[in-house]
């Protein structure tokens, strides 16, 4: 069965560094997602790219967040700087054409 | 925005049927509603979506009355695996002609006792 494939699994970084995340969708969907999960709550969208096109940053703190679907396949998603209220679990998920959302195994960020 | 509400934890046996209520009074005409499953430190996984009436697959069933105000999540015969958090949300697709975006609460944390 296809899956999203994300990685690092895991990051620690420190508060002030750079850290980017990776993920591959699953092979020929157009719809890719990038959420935020802090522990206790339910995801939260950053952006989402409809192909290489970007349809929905308005939670994406862009003054240190950034995220880009190059060819409209794979995507990366980096913080610069992290802060330390940026630990979370990162996910990512994909669609094809008006169905529901598949997702990685997430990339858990602790900032030190 | 799609808000949903649901409860924020239950509590069940293993074998018995579980029934998750999720209320949606602001559904759109064009909104689905879906239901997400999520263990501990993996992503949510698509148990089941609908639109109106009844839905059933391999692993749920999904009870829509005719205002589409509520659903329910029905787990059939739940076991410890069943074990996570249910999350419930309603909106629609891009490609559909809605962008109303999928909202996640805070999901209902669902304890299979043996």
């Amino acid at each position: 069965e296809a899956e999203v494939a994300q990685s690092p699994r895991y990051k620690i970084t420190e508060k002030s560094q750079a850290v980017a995340f990776w993920c591959d969708p699953i092979s020929g969907h157009a719809t890719l997602y990038w959420y935020r999960q802090i522990l206790g709550q339910g995801p939260e969208l950053l952006v989402q790219f409809q192909d290489e096109s970007v349809v929905d940053d308005s939670q994406l703190p862009k003054d240190r967040f950034s995220a880009e679907r190059l060819k409209g396949v794979d995507s990366t998603l980096k913080i610069q700087p992290a802060e330390l209220g940026d630990s979370a679990m990162y996910l990512c998920a994909s669609s094809p054409t008006n169905t529901e959302a598949f997702f990685g195994q997430g990339t858990r960020l602790t900032v030190v | 925005l799609a808000k949903t509400t649901q409860p924020i934890s239950m509590d069940s046996y293993e074998g018995q049927e579980v029934n998750i209520t999720c209320s949606h009074n602001n559904i759109a005409t064009n909104d689905y509603i879906t239901w997400y499953q999520q263990f501990p430190s993996q992503g949510p996984r698509f148990i089941i979506q609908g639109y109106k009436t009844k839905v059933t697959n391999e692993v749920a069933s999904l009870f829509i009355p005719a205002d589409r105000k509520s659903s329910t999540l029905s787990l059939p015969r739940v076991s410890l695996s069943d074990t996570a958090v249910y999350y419930c949300l309603v909106g629609g697709f891009i490609n559909a002609g809605n962008n109303r975006k999928l909202i996640w609460g805070l999901g209902t944390s669902l304890g299979v006792n043996p």
